[in-house]
């Protein structure tokens, strides 16, 4: 299994809705990410887990909570957005957090708040 | 603090012809190089990257890059291009050493294959 999963597709919420997102690898990388990307635009890094915990936090609005509940899975969880949070999501994982180690990434949310 | 421009944000090219996707970088301490893909609706792939050795770096579907570190430049070719070579390419950098490195990502070039 080489691939990096991603659920929902395409998420619409309201700005007072609670909604999260999820990611899932199963090659056995230790390092988990999420970007966000604006169209047009290159991805954003937010957050960085290695070995499960919290390493980066690019200075995300509390908004957005990550979670990394085991090696294998990373959620986003989402309260009280705001419409410029429009974006999509992408998850990316890595073996380790090393700048040699390729990330992959998964095929994104399309988040649309209303 | 590490930079990467890539200054054709849109490249037109006819089916079968070649291309070149130009990147330029700045870096104060030495980085390895990447290329991205990224098609309609989807995340993104890499094409190849450059971490040390030979100079000329081969990946997927018939793309190549030459790594210049006297110019610092990154750009991306490939000698007859397909309708399903359409997306968005991203050029990254990210630093060697240290600890956690950010990548950094140019702002795109969107090829666009025209048959």
């Amino acid at each position: 299994d080489t691939e990096v999963t991603q659920t929902p597709k395409h998420l619409v919420m309201g700005m007072t809705n609670k909604k999260s997102l999820k990611c899932e690898q199963h090659m056995g990388h230790r390092a988990m990410y999420w970007y966000k990307q604006k169209a047009k635009k290159p991805p954003e890094l937010m957050f960085v887990y290695s070995y499960e915990k919290l390493s980066i936090n690019e200075s995300v609005p509390s908004r957005f909570s990550p979670e990394c509940p085991n090696s294998s899975l990373l959620n986003l969880h989402l309260h009280a957005l705001q419409p410029e949070d429009s974006a999509l999501y992408l998850c990316a994982s890595s073996l380790a957090s090393g700048a040699y180690n390729e990330q992959f990434f998964g095929p994104g949310t399309r988040l649309t708040v209303l | 603090a590490q930079s990467v421009t890539q200054l054709d944000s849109q490249v037109p090219v006819f089916e079968e012809a070649p291309v070149e996707l130009r990147c330029n970088y700045s870096s104060s301490v030495s980085v390895y190089l990447f290329w991205y893909v990224q098609y309609p609706n989807q995340g993104l792939q890499l094409l190849l990257k450059y971490l040390s050795g030979s100079t000329l770096v081969k990946g997927i579907n018939g793309f190549e890059a030459e790594f210049n570190k006297s110019q610092t430049s990154f750009h991306l070719r490939k000698p007859s291009v397909h309708i399903s070579d359409t997306a968005e390419y991203f050029c990254a950098v990210r630093p060697e050493s240290g600890g956690y490195q950010k990548v950094t990502f140019g702002t795109g070039t969107k090829l666009q294959v025209i048959p």
